[in-house]
């Protein structure tokens, strides 16, 4: 079965600092990777996705992911850090099972930004 | 419009209660997914449905019943909950044919109370 670990469930990261988020997957195959983003008391939002067309993948709100097969990673960065990208993050993976896509998703981090 | 709608935003039932959530989305997705997501947790897939016919149960509980009256159309009727219930359950849609992966839309969510 294909999964995704999340590693750090908590990262604080001063206002204009780096974020990297990290994601590793486990997957006999190339996998189909996601990022979302919760924000509270809201529903999910896709940042960006990897299908494998490129490995370096640009998403929404200027984050970016790099997809590394020799690592079997995905992690999640932004440049610089604003205030408004505190929220909970998540990376997925998803796997055909029936003739239906399923999302698997990782335990999620807590991205805190200090002013 | 790539909104998912979901009603109500908050419900409180008793355990011999019976209640129904709602999801519509008009964006012409045949897939439709119904999740619970606990408090600090990952959204947990519930069903999933193709086509307006129920292709995948997670093994949920009887007293969870969802129903799909059309494609725009996704209901999750709730009977006879324990508190252990309480969460927030998402609904997302998506499309289903064509070259995936299939980006699932999440709607806000509606956070049910057991008492």
């Amino acid at each position: 079965a294909q999964s995704v670990t999340q590693l750090g469930s908590h990262v604080s990261v001063s206002e204009g600092a780096l974020v990297l988020l990290r994601c590793n997957y486990s997957s006999s195959v190339p996998p189909y990777l996601f990022w979302y983003v919760q924000y509270p008391n809201q529903g999910l939002q896709l940042l960006l996705k990897y299908t494998s067309a490129a490995t370096l993948v640009k998403g929404i709100n200027g984050f970016e992911a790099e997809f590394k097969k020799s690592e079997t990673s995905f992690h999640l960065t932004k440049p610089s850090a604003h205030m408004s990208d505190a929220a909970e993050y998540f990376c997925a993976v998803s796997s055909s099972y029936f003739g239906n896509e399923k999302l698997t998703f990782g335990t999620g981090t807590r991205l805190t930004i200090i002013p | 419009d790539t909104e998912v709608t979901q009603t109500p935003k908050h419900l409180v039932m008793g355990m011999t209660n019976k209640k129904s959530l709602k999801c519509e989305q008009h964006m012409g997705h045949r897939a439709m997914y119904w999740y619970k997501q606990k408090a600090k947790k990952p959204p947990e897939l519930m069903f999933v449905y193709s086509y307006e016919k129920l292709s995948i149960n997670e093994s949920v509980p009887s007293r969870f019943s969802p129903e799909c009256p059309n494609s725009s159309l996704l209901n999750l009727h709730l009977h006879a909950l324990q508190p252990e219930d309480s969460a927030l359950y998402l609904c997302a849609s998506s499309y289903n044919t064509g070259t995936p992966p299939y980006e699932q839309y999440f709607g806000p969510g509606t956070r049910l109370t057991v008492t």
